[in-house]
């Protein structure tokens, strides 16, 4: 199986901060690379698909980019409902794996 | 308005089964593969099993090969998860969620449930 190494763990940043959350696999993926978001008690968000593409209706201040193995999210301007946890995952080979998830907390 | 509905969840016995059930609405159900994610408490998501729009092709996480089984009806636009000998580890929030044909084969979850809690205790 593919496995998927997020960076940070977590972190604490402001409102207006820009956050970058990284995600290494541990083979390569091409683009196959997917972001979610996830709140407490709510189902995960897709947020970015093929390492870089936007999903319909995400802020464009969520960005993603990278290829082969190593992944990036970046958030510019975070704002108020960005506090949540970020999960990678992979879908170039079954099984699809997912990071360990990001939590990103007010500073 | 495109939707999942989980149902069937509930507190198990170990060795015990549950059927999962996941009723969509909103899109065209066959055209689309599905997927079971699981979320322990307090901890990530894993993957646990998914089958394609016309349910030849069905895959399983090594956790759960043997004991869960997935499954479809696409005249009901309803998708099921039957769990069989379940254990403590099996407790968790199951969600379903969608692949959307137009993604281009990345096989990105772009709508899910709002999950269905699964306990498994004595």
């Amino acid at each position: 199986d593919i496995q998927m190494t997020q960076s940070p763990f977590s972190l604490s940043a402001s409102v207006g901060d820009r956050v970058t959350i990284t995600c290494r696999a541990s083979q390569t993926l091409s683009k196959y690379l997917n972001w979610y978001q996830q709140k407490p008690g709510k189902a995960p968000k897709l947020l970015l698909y093929a390492a870089s593409s936007l999903q319909s209706g995400v802020p464009s201040r969520f960005s993603g980019s990278g290829s082969g193995t190593d992944f990036s999210l970046t958030i510019n301007s975070l704002q108020p409902e960005d506090f949540a946890t970020y999960y990678c995952q992979q879908t170039y080979s079954s099984p699809p794996t997912f990071g360990h998830g990001t939590k990103v907390e007010i500073k | 308005e495109e939707q999942l509905v989980e149902s069937g969840g509930g507190l198990v016995q170990p060795g015990g089964s549950l059927r999962l059930s996941c009723s969509a609405s909103g899109f065209n159900f066959n055209s689309c593969e599905m997927h079971w994610v699981r979320q322990a408490p307090g901890k990530g998501l894993e993957w646990v099993s998914s089958i394609g729009g016309g349910a030849y092709t069905v895959y399983y996480a090594d956790s759960v090969k043997g004991r869960f089984t997935i499954s479809r009806d696409n005249a009901k636009d309803s998708l099921y998860l039957q769990m069989d000998s379940l254990r403590a580890e099996d407790t968790a929030v199951y969600f379903c969620a969608r692949v959307p044909p137009w993604l281009g084969g990345v096989d990105a979850l772009d709508l899910w449930g709002q999950g269905t809690e699964v306990t498994v205790s004595p």
